[in-house]
């Protein structure tokens, strides 16, 4: 059975950073990109980040690009989130997903919510 | 981006025949996608490459469309059915539609 938990979320000031980690289970983790996508509060969805197989290439939208780096680590099948300069446009649920080459994200984890306030 | 563009609500009563639509600004062939998502809850996977259903969903689930114009079809709606569905492109940078809340008379 697959299974993503993350872990990292809280509460954090402006302007301050935080690390979020995803582990993964049930399936061969250094054969899949991995995603990082949030949710806003009562808002709708949006992608985060990708990351390749090998870690060697990663992708970002530009509301983020500059400011939050996804890598990987296939030995502990674990994919993080360093979230730096953070506002309070960063508020969200962030969940860590996989998907199935191009089909859809079938497996999410739970999510860890981030709350950017003074 | 690919923006995806999604009514925002709807409202149908048991039994009853619903579609959702979803419109994307330029092409993404069948690279299509459909979530459900309940209060609380992360994102399901319905229905991946526009219409094929993902296995364990109820076969009431059904979607089509290529190129620009999608739809979802729930057919037909049950009272559990009450959430909040989302499309989703694969065919760029993921992007998301902006959800369609459905609820039951």
């Amino acid at each position: 059975e697959v299974q993503l938990v993350e872990t990292g979320g809280g509460l954090v000031q402006p302007g301050r950073s935080l690390k979020l980690s995803c582990v993964a289970s049930g399936f061969t983790f250094s054969s899949y990109w991995m995603y990082w996508i949030r949710q806003a509060p009562g808002k709708g969805l949006e992608w985060v980040s990708s990351i390749n197989t090998d870690g060697g290439s990663t992708y970002y939208p530009d509301s983020v690009k500059g400011r939050f780096t996804i890598s990987r680590d296939n030995a502990e099948n674990t994919v993080y989130l360093q979230m730096n300069s953070l506002r309070s446009e960063d508020t969200a649920t962030y969940y860590c997903a996989k998907d199935r080459a191009g089909s859809g994200f079938a497996y999410w984890g739970q999510g860890t919510l981030v709350t950017v306030s003074s | 981006d690919t923006v995806l563009t999604q009514s925002p609500a709807l409202a149908v009563s048991p039994g009853e025949r619903v579609t959702i639509s979803c419109r994307a600004s330029e092409s993404v062939s069948t690279g299509m996608h459909w979530y459900q998502q309940k209060p609380g809850q992360q994102p399901k996977l319905l229905i991946y490459g526009a219409s094929n259903l993902e296995s364990g969903v109820p076969a009431r689930f059904s979607g089509s469309g290529s190129g620009t114009d999608f739809t979802l079809t729930i057919d037909p709606v049950e009272a559990d059915d009450t959430a909040t569905y989302f499309c989703q492109q694969s065919w760029n940078d993921p992007t998301f539609g902006g959800g369609t809340k459905l609820e039951l008379k």
